[in-house]
């Protein structure tokens, strides 16, 4: 089945540090993989996407890479900001289902003045 | 605001009570998910429906919960006899039929919280 792996949190950095989350999946046939964010007391948001093996999704400053030879899709930032401390959760989707997407267990990051 | 829309945001019941939770998709939108999150946790699949027709409920609890998106009106998930397990944020998703990549919309959640 698919399954997505993220890395354990909290994350703790310093503002204006370089911040990596990493992700790996497991899929059957051809997923797009998504980041998503969710600030305090909300829902989740969109941060980016990537459909295809090698595309690279970007906004907001943070980037990620649809790496399918290491089934990866890790999100970086290079400078964060205190206003990006939220939760960060990795997906995949398959647009035969889209819906049951599969989500890792988020990685709560925090970033200090 | 053309987003996903969850009502109530905050809901409060005794255990035994029933829940009552409702989601209107986007504008366009036909398809609905319904996903919980229990504290500390992340997102888990509970139920995927289209108008009128539930497609695949394979993470609902087999007791006391169920879903159901009619032809007229927002999709509800209704909770009987609540016990303190199922507080929880209710996160309701919607995507456009048909070519879609996967990406989903969501709703700002409701938190059912059982006393």
């Amino acid at each position: 089945g698919n399954s997505v792996t993220q890395m354990e949190g909290p994350v703790t950095l310093s503002e204006e540090a370089f911040l990596t989350i990493n992700c790996t999946y497991t899929a059957t046939g051809y997923p797009s993989l998504f980041w998503y964010v969710q600030y305090p007391g909300e829902g989740l948001q969109l941060l980016l996407k990537a459909t295809k093996a090698d595309d690279k999704g970007s906004n907001k400053g943070f980037e990620a890479t649809y790496r399918k030879e290491t089934t990866s899709f890790h999100l970086e930032k290079g400078s964060v900001q205190v206003s990006d401390s939220a939760v960060y959760f990795c997906a995949l989707g398959l647009n035969t289902n889209a819906g049951k997407s599969t989500f890792g267990d988020g990685t709560t990051l925090t970033v200090k003045p | 605001n053309a987003g996903v829309m969850q009502n109530p945001r905050h809901l409060v019941r005794r255990r035994g009570q029933e829940a009552r939770l409702r989601c209107s998709p986007m504008k366009g939108h036909s398809h609905v998910y319904w996903y919980r999150q229990l504290p500390e946790e992340g997102l888990k699949f509970m139920v995927y429906l289209q108008k009128e027709n539930i497609i695949d409920e394979s993470g609902m609890p087999k007791e006391r919960f169920s879903a159901e998106f009619p032809k007229e009106g927002p999709s509800i998930l209704r909770i009987q006899q609540v016990v303190r397990g199922d507080s929880a944020a209710y996160f309701c998703a919607s995507s456009p039929a048909g070519g879609n990549t996967g990406e989903l919309f969501f709703g700002e959640g409701s938190r059912l919280t059982v006393l």
